[in-house]
């Protein structure tokens, strides 16, 4: 079955400064998809960033990006330029490619906190 | 907005009681997904709906069970509630059964007294 850690469970950074937000999993699946959900004190969960297994490029989304090592099954989240509204819980999820069914495997997340 | 809508927001029972949670999708999304998320559990898949059929369980409780209609809204019905099925549930859906990423609605908190 696969699994995803999220090894620290709290960070904090200053404003505009830049944080790294490690994740690792375990899959024997090749194709797959990892995301990054933000989940503020709202408690909306929100898309941050995607990654298709297949693509060796980065995905980038302005402040965020990722850092996708496929051979050692990590995909750490790194934000630039760190902005108050970015206090939140990070959950890095793992979901496979294809087929009927297409559930969100959950890391425990990290508390982010950004302070001014 | 994420476009997937779930009412009510907050429920408040007792033990024992059964509850109805209710959601609908984005607008031409066929895939539901219902994920319940606790203190000590986290965020643990409970069950998926595709085009109105139950395609994946996760650890969902016999006691819980869900459907979905055929405007393809779906509910999710908890009974014999116990103290701790008290949480933050949520709905996701995706255009397809398997492809993409999954978009959220806001979550229906229960409490159970």
């Amino acid at each position: 079955a696969q699994t995803v850690t999220q090894s620290q469970p709290e960070m904090s950074v200053q404003e505009a400064e830049t944080v790294t937000l490690s994740c690792t999993y375990d899959t024997s699946e090749n194709n797959y998809y990892l995301f990054w959900y933000k989940q503020p004190p709202s408690r909306q969960m929100i898309l941050v960033i995607r990654q298709e297994a297949y693509k060796q490029q980065n995905a980038t989304e302005n402040r965020f990006s990722v850092n996708f090592q496929k051979a050692a099954k990590s995909f750490s989240l790194k934000i630039s330029d760190s902005q108050l509204g970015d206090t939140a819980m990070y959950f890095c999820a793992f979901k496979n490619y294809g087929g009927s069914q297409g559930n969100l495997i959950f890391g425990k997340g990290t508390k982010l906190s950004v302070k001014p | 907005d994420s476009g997937v809508t779930q009412t009510p927001k907050h429920l408040i029972t007792a033990t024992g009681q059964r509850v109805t949670l209710r959601c609908s999708p984005r607008s031409g999304d066929l895939s539901v997904y219902w994920y319940q998320q606790s203190l000590d559990q986290g965020l643990q898949f409970l069950i998926q709906y595709y085009n109105g059929e139950e395609r994946a369980k996760g650890n969902i409780l016999e006691r819980f069970s869900a459907q979905q209609f055929p405007d393809l809204h779906s509910e999710l019905n908890l009974s014999s509630l116990e103290l701790g099925d008290s949480a933050l549930y949520f709905c996701a859906s995706s255009p397809m059964a398997g492809s993409g990423e999954q978009f959220f609605g806001p979550g229906t908190r229960l409490t159970v007294l």
